[in-house]
């Protein structure tokens, strides 16, 4: 079974600094996608940024990006130029890819909590 | 991006009694339905994957008379919590995919406390 790890419960940077968060994982696949989705306090869980796990070019969404690095099993969200509207809970996530059917379920981590100093 | 839209967002109920919470996808048909638990500051633990037409599959440990889950349409899903005790309270989430997103899109959550 796949397991994915963040090994960091709260961090904090201030305002218009960057940031990163860190994400590991355990799996014996070789294709399969990585996600790091955003909770802020409403609850809604928002979709940051995506990476397919066959793509070596690191995911890049505006002011997120991502450091996957397969070999190691690690996949870190970079937050540039952070805002308040940054400050939330962030989960990194794994899915096995389109080819395994039945197992399409989506594996969080524990969560890293992200708070912006003004 | 894909709506998912899930009703009611707080629900408070008596125990002994059954709440219905419902997962609707507005804009896409939803293959899959899959509903999570989250307890405070913790992580997302998935209950069970649902697609339409079949029975749900639930995770270990997921009592599944207590838990209902129906996905009889390609844009709806409900949970049912049945005989609903103190300890059934929590925030319950919905996500949906279909065959041709990478992603899951999730539903606003519902809070259901048992009183």
């Amino acid at each position: 079974a796949q397991t994915v790890t963040q090994s960091q419960p709260e961090m904090s940077v201030q305002e218009a600094e960057t940031v990163t968060l860190s994400c590991t994982y355990d799996t014996s696949e070789s294709d399969y996608y990585l996600f790091w989705y955003k909770q802020p306090p409403s609850r809604q869980m928002i979709l940051v940024i995506r990476q397919e796990a066959y793509k070596q070019q690191n995911a890049t969404e505006n002011r997120f990006s991502v450091n996957f690095q397969k070999a190691a099993k690690s996949f870190s969200l970079k937050i540039s130029d952070s805002q308040l509207g940054d400050a939330a809970m962030y989960f990194c996530a794994y899915r096995s890819s389109w080819m395994n059917f039945g197992n399409e379920k989506l594996t969080f981590g524990t969560g890293t909590r992200l708070t912006i100093i003004p | 991006g894909a709506v998912v839209s899930q009703h009611p967002s707080w629900v408070i109920c008596k125990s002994g009694t059954s709440v219905k919470i419902e997962c609707r996808s507005l804009d896409f048909q939803a293959t899959t339905m899959f509903w999570y638990r989250q307890f405070p500051k913790q992580s997302l633990m998935l209950m069970a994957t649902s697609n339409e037409g079949s029975k749900a599959t639930y995770e270990q440990g997921v009592e599944k008379d207590k838990f209902l889950i129906n996905h009889a349409s390609l844009t709806l899903s409900t949970l049912t919590v049945t005989s609903a005790h103190p300890e059934d309270s929590s925030f319950y989430i919905c996500s949906a995919r279909s065959t041709s997103n990478t992603e899951a899109f999730f539903g606003q959550g519902t809070r259901l406390t048992v009183v």
